[in-house]
């Protein structure tokens, strides 16, 4: 067990919906990083946030968004889901936001119908 | 071309076996990552080295920085050991006015440890 907590688990919507992934981080780490696992493209970072601010984005795209809460946790929103949205979609949590080991939550595994 | 190439992509094996997975990368890099993967999803970290070697267990992870590559060993091979296994990079990025770590991920080696 990481420490670093995700849900839902599983998440099944249709073409247009939007959904809400929440990432709750280790105690005490103050980065949230957020990534999407899909058949085609593998892992990609999408964003960091470091003690409440965004740190870095990568391939996110704009129809996706995310915040991290004053407790320090995340939510990753997903709006006009699309099929090839579906994925699983992981956060990992460390302690800064520089180069230093990630602990990884278990994954949300969303499916868009 | 990829910036982060693994070999093999499927590697199985015989229970017992010494198994090697290599990962070589393009970029310039603050650290290497080795991440397990299981059937069930879940992201394990094994190692983080930006030099030189790092052992746990029957685990082994190497990486030449000049070269742009690293290794992963297991020896003694288990069929516990079947998983996926990714290879990360990652670099500080300064331009936020505070360090971040961004990774760029291999596609994985999936190993079958067969009994």
């Amino acid at each position: 067990d990481s420490g670093v907590t995700q849900t839902p688990k599983h998440l099944i919507t249709a073409t247009g919906q939007r959904v809400t992934l929440r990432c709750s981080p280790r105690s005490g780490d103050l980065s949230v990083y957020w990534y999407q696992q899909s058949l085609d493209q593998g892992l990609q970072f999408l964003i960091q946030y470091y003690n409440g601010e965004e740190r870095a984005k990568g391939n996110i795209l704009e129809r996706f968004s995310a915040q991290q809460f004053p407790d320090l946790h995340s939510e990753l929103n997903l709006s006009s889901l699309e099929l090839g949205d579906s994925a699983l979609y992981f956060c990992a949590s460390s302690p800064r936001g520089s180069t230093i080991e990630q602990f990884f939550g278990p994954g949300t595994r969303l499916t868009v119908l | 071309k990829n910036e982060v190439e693994q070999s093999p992509q499927n590697l199985t094996a015989q229970e017992g076996e010494f198994i090697t997975i290599n990962c070589s990368y393009s970029v310039g890099i603050s650290a290497l990552h080795w991440l397990q993967q299981h059937p069930g999803g879940g992201i394990v970290s094994l190692f983080m080295l930006s030099s030189g070697k790092k052992k746990h267990g029957r685990l082994i992870a190497t990486i030449n920085i000049q070269e742009k590559h690293s290794s992963l060993h297991i020896t003694a091979s288990h069929p516990r050991d079947s998983a996926v296994y990714i290879c990360a990079v990652g670099w500080d990025d300064m331009n936020y006015g505070g360090a971040t770590n961004k990774l760029i991920f291999g596609t994985g080696t999936l190993l079958a440890v067969q009994p």
